[in-house]
């Protein structure tokens, strides 16, 4: 499945803590993104990046940060988790004037 | 922005019968329209594409449709099996920045 793997898989976290998702690819692709999937909203990009320290905001990346300190790792934190943050997050790989974009499992999280 | 509209939400067809999925788009520089199906639980997979230099393509049972003057594109799924039931996404965009569509759930009852 396009050499992605998202960690965790499913998370349980609190009102107020940090949480950290990372993505993994082992396709070398220059594009990575982030996504939350709602009911009813489809798929909405949070962050994305087009390289090493290269990173630009979403349609809905307010609580959330990126960093990717090397080709192969995308990370995704929200500083301090709010219950509007429950949702599934999918990471997503494209490479340079590809367009196609290849989705990893999904992290499923609930913030109680 | 891109902003992609995705109709209906939810489809109900009989085994055998055909589906079609429809979306508009806004932004006429977008030159790229893939669809995604995604099974219960699982990530959204890749089933067909469509560039906007083509109106229409195929393969096996699917089909996308384009029509760049009134902006939208269109999924046609033919001979529809159980297998067929899923969600699937319409998205646009191109230079490696997609929008997606709010998702279409398909039924295909036996």
């Amino acid at each position: 499945d396009a050499g992605i793997t998202q960690s965790p898989r499913h998370k349980v976290t609190e009102t107020g803590t940090p949480v950290t998702l990372r993505c993994h690819q082992t396709e070398n692709h220059r594009y990575m993104y982030w996504y939350r999937q709602d009911p009813g909203h489809g798929l909405r990009l949070i962050h994305y990046s087009y390289g090493v320290k290269d990173t630009d905001k979403g349609e809905v990346s307010d609580g959330y940060s990126v960093s990717r300190s090397k080709t192969e790792d995308f990370l995704l934190t929200l500083e301090s988790a709010t219950s509007s943050q429950t949702s599934v997050y999918f990471c997503a790989i494209s490479d340079l004037d590809a367009d196609i974009q290849y989705f990893g499992a999904g992290t499923r999280l609930s913030v109680l | 922005g891109e902003n992609v509209e995705q109709h209906p939400s939810t489809l109900s067809v009989q085994e055998g019968d055909s589906a079609v999925i429809k979306c508009t788009y806004s932004d006429s520089a977008s030159n790229y329209f893939p669809w995604y199906k995604q099974e219960l639980g699982k990530r959204p997979q890749l089933i067909i594409d469509i560039r906007s230099n083509v109106g229409e393509k195929k393969d096996q049972r699917i089909a996308v449709t384009l029509n760049k003057t009134a902006k939208h594109f269109s999924l046609h799924i033919t001979e529809t099996q159980p297998e067929d039931s899923a969600v699937y996404f319409c998205a646009g965009g191109g230079g490696n920045m997609l929008t997606f569509g709010g998702g279409t759930r398909l039924m295909v009852k036996p």
